[in-house]
């Protein structure tokens, strides 16, 4: 496999659930990133990691947990969402931090009924 | 506030004719621009990019043209192709974090 890998694709949960994203990256970058996309909004940034270490944490509420166990998988898990965070979750990576040039997953969507 | 704006959500062009997106943004300590272009159900890819200290930046049938002036970043694509259709983001940073705009839908009709 190449480039950067997300799982699942779709994901649909409860409020009460607990459920993690997956990202695996296969570039021998450096840094990773998670992005959120909700429809007709910019692309939002929440975390980074550089070298395995958290360099960016964007506001973002504590129900959104990542994880950074090597430099080429990052975790986000999610517990007690809200309906208001269905969105396109994407993972990205780069050579280093900072770095402009990212490389993108395919974004994992998820639906919070 | 929204350092970054793309005003149109949607651009159609016909195939062989010039496409232009434009991105306006309000961040003056930008001093890197980029383009990334997004087909369905795939990830931003990165397309090109342009420093704040160059007007212009080209790449095959993609040009990036700069108006620090007018805070004002476009986009050009000529010929244009219908493999062209996406959305198209534009981005600033100044040094650790890109901001997006709300990207522009490009069809491109055969």
């Amino acid at each position: 496999e190449t480039g950067v890998t997300q799982t699942p694709r779709h994901l649909v949960m409860g409020m009460t659930n607990k459920k993690s994203l997956k990202c695996e990256q296969h570039l021998g970058h450096n840094a990773m990133y998670w992005y959120k996309q909700s429809a007709k909004k910019p692309l939002e940034l929440m975390f980074v990691y550089s070298l395995e270490e958290r360099v960016e944490n964007n506001s973002v509420p504590s129900r959104f947990s990542p994880e950074c166990p090597n430099s080429s998988h990052l975790f986000l898990h999610l517990h007690t969402l809200q309906p208001e965070d269905s969105a396109l979750y994407l993972c990205a990576s780069s050579q280093d931090f900072p770095n402009e040039k990212l490389f993108f997953g395919s974004g994992t969507q998820l639906s919070v009924l | 506030d929204q350092q970054v704006k793309q005003n149109s959500p949607s651009l159609s062009v016909q195939e062989g004719r010039i496409s232009i997106l434009n991105c306006d943004y309000t961040n003056s300590m930008f001093d890197y621009f980029l383009w990334y272009k997004k087909y369905p159900a795939e990830g931003p890819t990165f397309l090109i990019s342009i420093s704040s200290i160059k007007d212009k930046n080209e790449d095959g049938r993609f040009t990036v043209f700069l108006n620090k002036s007018a805070k004002h970043l476009s986009l050009h694509i000529v010929p244009s192709q219908p493999g062209d259709s996406a959305v198209y983001f534009c981005a600033g940073t100044s040094g650790s974090r890109l901001t997006f705009g709300e990207g522009t839908q490009l069809t491109v009709n055969p």
